[in-house]
């Protein structure tokens, strides 16, 4: 069975400070994709990226990165000198090959303060 | 281009009612899933539909049902409401080249059951 865990519930830092948001999953499938969302207030999960189970090259888009390790079951997410606007609860979440569908993980709560 | 629009955005209904919430893909998109977001259980994935066949479902009872039309959009249904079912109902579309493929969500329907 598919799982996605993201242990940290909430997160508080001071604005410019470096963040980042642990996800740890479970599959028996050798071919998967893990995403990050971004929820902010106004509820709409905003797609922030997608890999697929080989290609375990890290990201870098701006101040976010993603670090992707298929020896730890983890893909955790990076924010850089953190701004306000990054306040929002982000989703970890997985989706086999064999079904278009995703488990999510229980959402990480971001706040940045000024 | 136009992000997948869910109608109506606020709903409330009494014990016993039935409810239908609509969903509207982004152009080009031929799969539709639907989620549903609670506090307690957090997003859980409820049914895929492509070309018009439920391809998925996840594990709700037969109350939840869906449906999508020939130009994707789609509906779900859910009748004998009950005070749990109180949640945001997020929609989602994709392309679809492989499943896997990145979902783009909705703003969602709050539904308060009373």
């Amino acid at each position: 069975a598919q799982k996605v865990t993201q242990a940290q519930t909430e997160i508080s830092v001071v604005e410019k400070e470096d963040v980042t948001l642990d996800c740890v999953y479970e599959t028996r499938d050798t071919t998967y994709y893990l995403f990050w969302y971004k929820q902010p207030p106004s509820g709409e999960l905003v797609f922030l990226i997608r890999r697929n189970s080989f290609d375990e090259q890290n990201e870098i888009s701006g101040r976010y990165s993603w670090n992707f390790q298929k020896s730890t079951s983890s893909f955790n997410f990076t924010i850089t000198a953190s701004q306000v606007v990054d306040s929002a609860v982000y989703f970890c979440a997985l989706s086999e090959a064999k079904a278009q569908k995703l488990v999510f993980g229980q959402g990480t709560r971001l706040t940045i303060n000024p | 281009k136009a992000g997948v629009t869910q109608t109506p955005r606020y709903l409330i209904k009494t014990r016993g009612q039935q409810v239908t919430l609509s969903c509207s893909p982004i152009s080009g998109h031929r799969s539709v899933s639907w989620y549903q977001q609670t506090p307690g259980q957090g997003l859980q994935f409820l049914f895929e539909y492509f070309s018009e066949t439920q391809r998925n479902k996840g594990n709700f009872p037969g109350r939840f049902s869906g449906r999508q039309f020939s130009n994707s959009r789609s509906e779900m249904n859910v009748s004998t409401l009950e005070l749990g079912d109180s949640a945001l109902y997020l929609c989602a579309s994709s392309i679809l080249r492989e499943n896997g493929d990145t979902q783009y969500f909705g703003p969602g329907t709050r539904l308060t059951v009373l």
